[in-house]
């Protein structure tokens, strides 16, 4: 696609329930990453994607959190047990490379909302 | 450890008026910098980057900032604001390999006419 999408846009979930959040990455980004941003917060690293390395998942907060990514495709973010503190913008970022001057390009996000 | 400040949670400027964004920034070693755009609705937009080079690095939107290394610091800065720019401002800073970019909290910038 054009850009990067994320679905659902906005999600609304029961806390103990579990929520899974999709990222279709820009065609042909070998890179994709996930962020949490808070409510007045900046954007919270999570995880991410390089090709088929091993992904660098040292953001995830908990063992509630996981992601996957099949190949160079579509990511899906995982959250168990959902809690009140999860409730945020999840931020999905996808680039056409692993250097650092590689731009990223962001979704418009997932908005969780754990009542 | 890593970290980017920004000093400002809001800022008001006039319409027409000059703008400086503050980011100020820990890191090890020389860092990739980025500031990024996140208007009402929309995805994070890039603005501009630093990795090397002149210290004033140009960007869309007829915004630039200058990086000190002595400072530590990246502002972001416009001569002449419009209503459209209206939006929370993000400085990031990320390595030379691989993009782990770590994020400031924002500056909300309002603009009034």
């Amino acid at each position: 696609g054009a850009g990067v999408s994320q679905s659902p846009s906005n999600k609304v979930t029961e806390k103990g329930k579990d929520v899974e959040l999709r990222c279709d990455p820009i065609s042909g980004h070998t890179a994709l990453y996930w962020y949490r941003q808070r409510l007045g917060q900046g954007l919270e690293f999570l995880i991410y994607f390089q090709g088929n390395s091993a992904p660098d998942k040292s953001g995830l907060p908990s063992d509630r959190f996981s992601a996957e990514r099949t190949g160079e495709s579509v990511s899906t973010l995982t959250i168990q047990r959902t809690q009140q503190e999860d409730s945020a913008v999840y931020l999905c970022a996808s680039s056409s490379g692993q250097g650092g001057h590689t731009e990223a390009f962001f979704g418009q996000g997932t908005r969780l909302t754990v009542v | 450890a890593q970290s980017v400040t920004q000093p400002d949670i809001h800022i008001t400027v006039s319409e027409g008026a000059s703008l400086e964004l503050r980011c100020n920034y820990s890191y090890g070693a020389t860092p990739y910098l980025f500031w990024y755009v996140q208007s009402p609705g929309q995805g994070l937009q890039l603005l501009l980057k630093y990795f090397s080079g002149d210290t004033l690095v140009q960007g869309i939107k007829g915004f630039e900032a200058e990086f000190k290394r002595s400072q530590s610091s990246f502002n972001l800065r416009k001569p002449s604001v419009h209503w459209s720019d209206a939006a929370e401002y993000f400085c990031a800073v990320g390595p030379p390999y691989g993009n782990k970019l770590v994020f400031g909290a924002g500056t909300i910038l309002r603009v009034k006419s």
